[in-house]
């Protein structure tokens, strides 16, 4: 059974950082690329950051380029993001999330998602 | 930038009947590359359809998708209590890399 188990939420103040962990387990992790999509409270879907299979190759949004870094331990089979210079619109629910091997350019797994708040 | 823009913004039906959901594209989208997604209160999104219209797996055939180019539909044939939830459109090609359209909310008439 593919599980996606997010972890290192919580509260920070606006400046801050967090880095939040994803646990991968089911399936290859080093075979899928990953991403991060977020969900402000009460909002829609906003795609964050991803990384390729080998974690070579990283994109990102252009509301967290220059301060997110998306990271991957395919030994560990974890996903990372390491958020700097934290923003309140920065606030929302952090989903991890995989992409199918092959062409496939959606979200076919999700983790339960976790809370970041960025407030004073 | 390619926009995702849903509609309606909320749909009211009653269950047993047929759901219709809009997703018009700013810009031409590769069907290879439109998903949908179900989100219910509290819950992670769920993959239901991919490549415009092929079901994800466990996805009852009572979900459908079509359409090309700027316009993608998502057809629920016959409204389960079940299926009262969020629903998003999903693009990859343009930047950003990936994006959403807003949603529409299906709710109970």
């Amino acid at each position: 059974e593919v599980q996606l188990l997010e972890s290192g939420g919580g509260l920070v103040q606006p400046g801050g950082s967090l880095r939040l962990s994803c646990a991968a387990s089911g399936f290859t992790f080093s075979n899928h690329a990953m991403h991060w999509v977020r969900q402000a409270p009460g909002k829609g879907l906003e795609w964050v950051s991803g990384s390729s299979s080998g974690g070579g190759a990283t994109n990102y949004a252009d509301s967290v380029k220059g301060r997110f870094t998306v990271s991957r331990d395919n030994t560990g089979n974890t996903l990372y993001l390491q958020m700097n210079s934290l923003r309140a619109d920065d606030t929302a629910v952090y989903y991890c999330t995989r992409r199918p091997e092959g062409s496939g350019r959606y979200f076919d797994y999700w983790g339960q998602g976790i809370l970041v708040t960025v407030s004073a | 930038e390619i926009v995702l823009t849903q509609s309606p913004g909320t749909l009211s039906l009653s269950p047993g009947e047929r759901a219709t959901l809009s997703c018009r594209a700013s810009q031409s989208v590769s069907t290879t590359y439109l998903a949908w997604y179900q989100q219910k209160p509290g819950q992670a999104p769920r993959l239901l359809i991919y490549a415009a219209s092929s079901r994800a797996t466990g996805i009852p055939d009572r979900f459908s998708g079509s359409g090309s180019g700027t316009d993608f539909t998502l057809t629920i044939s016959r409204l389960e209590p079940e299926d009262f939830a969020v629903y998003y459109c999903q693009q990859y090609g343009s930047s950003p890399l990936y994006s959403f359209g807003q949603g529409t909310k299906l709710e109970i008439k």
